[in-house]
């Protein structure tokens, strides 16, 4: 069966930093593009940033390119998004994400608070 | 605001068929046959329905069916049920970037 489990959200302050990982099981983490997807509270989601299996390719929004970077260590099977210089706006539920090769999303985690308050 | 269109409410009475748009361009719905929709109740994350504009995984309810036209894709629910009420958000491929659409609350009446 197929696991994400994420970690690491929390309470951070405007222009902190916060790092969430994303423990993965189930399926051959390192065969697998990831993604994080976003949700504001109350609004629709919002694609964040994608990770090529093998980690050599990564890709980010506009809105969080220059302050988050995606990572992953296939030896643990394990993502991560670090998060830098938060702003209000990124306040979310993170969604660890399966890719699949014909640009969909099959497997969601439960996902992982994210407030960014003063 | 979200970059593909999709009406913010729907509904339909039990056993009814219901069909919910989503707007894009010839940038993402009308440049890729990479559409896919997510089905999200309260408080749980996104489950895939449609993946690749009219194909379902497996465990989907053939009650639920994709299509596309131009820069406008469609999911449409027959037979209507109460565990159908929820919020449905469809997806394209952008060009080394993924969009979504703003969500569909689907009302049973």
């Amino acid at each position: 069966e197929v696991q994400l489990v994420e970690s690491g959200g929390g309470l951070v302050q405007p222009g902190g930093s916060l790092r969430l990982s994303c423990a993965a099981s189930g399926f051959t983490f390192s065969s697998s593009g990831m993604t994080w997807v976003r949700q504001a509270p109350g609004k629709g989601l919002e694609w964040v940033s994608h990770i090529s299996s093998s980690g050599t390719t990564t890709y980010y929004a506009d809105s969080v390119k220059g302050r988050f970077t995606i990572s992953r260590d296939n030896a643990k099977n394990s993502l991560y998004l670090q998060m830098n210089s938060l702003r209000d706006e990124d306040s979310a539920v993170y969604y660890c994400v399966r890719f699949r090769s014909g640009s969909y999303f099959d497997y969601w985690g439960p996902g992982t608070l994210v407030t960014v308050s003063s | 605001q979200s970059a593909l269109t999709q009406p913010p409410s729907a509904s339909g009475s039990p056993g009814q068929s219901v069909t919910i748009s989503c707007t894009g361009t010839s940038s993402d719905v009308g440049g890729y046959n990479y559409v896919s929709w997510y089905q999200q109740h309260p408080g749980k994350a996104p489950k895939l329905m449609i993946y690749e504009v009219n194909k379902r995984p497996s465990g989907v309810p053939d009650r639920f069916s994709g299509s596309k036209s131009g820069n406008t894709a469609s999911l449409t629910v027959s037979g209507l049920q109460a565990e159908d009420e929820a919020d449905y958000y469809c997806s394209s491929y952008a060009g080394i970037k993924w969009v979504f659409g703003g969500g569909t609350k689907l009302t049973v009446l």
